[in-house]
């Protein structure tokens, strides 16, 4: 089982509002991600990070901003919610094996509705 | 199109069944290949790696095809509980995104 956890689980929230995802991982993992997926469709990376204060913009543009500044947490914050960004957002992360898959491991997930 | 592409059935089989499912992706340049499950409401989770030669992990196996660039997973004696939606995943270049696939629904009926 992967060691990596997101709260909350779901949340329910008006719009404008200021909102923080938490993701954490125990497995020491350089490498982060945050993923956007609407029911029934594909994931979008939105996000990633190679480790400590670096983050990148994934394929899907989002208004949602991410920061590392611990190894072990990836927040990812939307500064006023809006109801195109109800979706669930996963998180995932993997570990830098020279020559070897990247298999990544994924949380729960985060179940985001904006009314 | 697609960097990756899947039929999203639902594919309904009886229990017992042999299914298969086929993937392609349409950068050459990609160099590692996977099938993730997803339950329902759930997060992705690994099912297994697919290598050149082809590997088999119990009543499941996966096989690559370079030249064509497409992926398959064949599921032996489908079960109740392979009930799920299984994405192709494909890693491209030399960095560490992964690109999935929408995903093929499996149902598995009495």
């Amino acid at each position: 089982e992967a060691d990596i956890y997101q709260t909350p689980r779901y949340l329910v929230i008006g719009t404008g509002k200021k909102i923080t995802l938490e993701c954490s991982q125990t497995m020491g993992h350089d490498k982060m991600y945050w993923y956007q997926q609407d029911p029934g469709m594909e994931l979008h990376l939105i996000h990633y990070s190679y480790g400590v204060n670096s983050t990148e913009k994934g394929d899907l543009s989002s208004e949602s901003t991410v920061s590392r500044i611990r190894t072990e947490h990836f927040p990812l914050t939307l500064e006023s919610a809006r109801p195109s960004h109800t979706s669930q957002y996963l998180c995932a992360s993997s570990e830098y094996i020279q020559g070897a898959k990247n298999i990544q491991y994924f949380g729960a997930g985060t179940r985001l509705s904006v009314l | 199109r697609k960097e990756v592409e899947q039929d999203p059935g639902p594919f309904n089989v009886p229990e017992g069944a042999t299914v298969a499912f086929n993937c392609t992706y349409s950068n050459s340049a990609s160099q590692s290949f996977f099938w993730y499950r997803q339950d329902c409401r759930k997060e992705p989770k690994l099912l297994m790696s697919v290598y050149s030669s082809g590997n088999e992990d119990g009543r499941f196996t996966a096989q690559l095809n370079r030249a064509s660039q497409y992926i398959s997973l064949l599921i032996r004696d489908s079960k109740l509980s392979d009930s799920a939606t299984y994405l192709c995943v494909v890693n491209t270049g030399g960095g560490n995104k992964l690109t999935f696939g929408t995903g093929t629904q499996l149902k598995v009926e009495l």
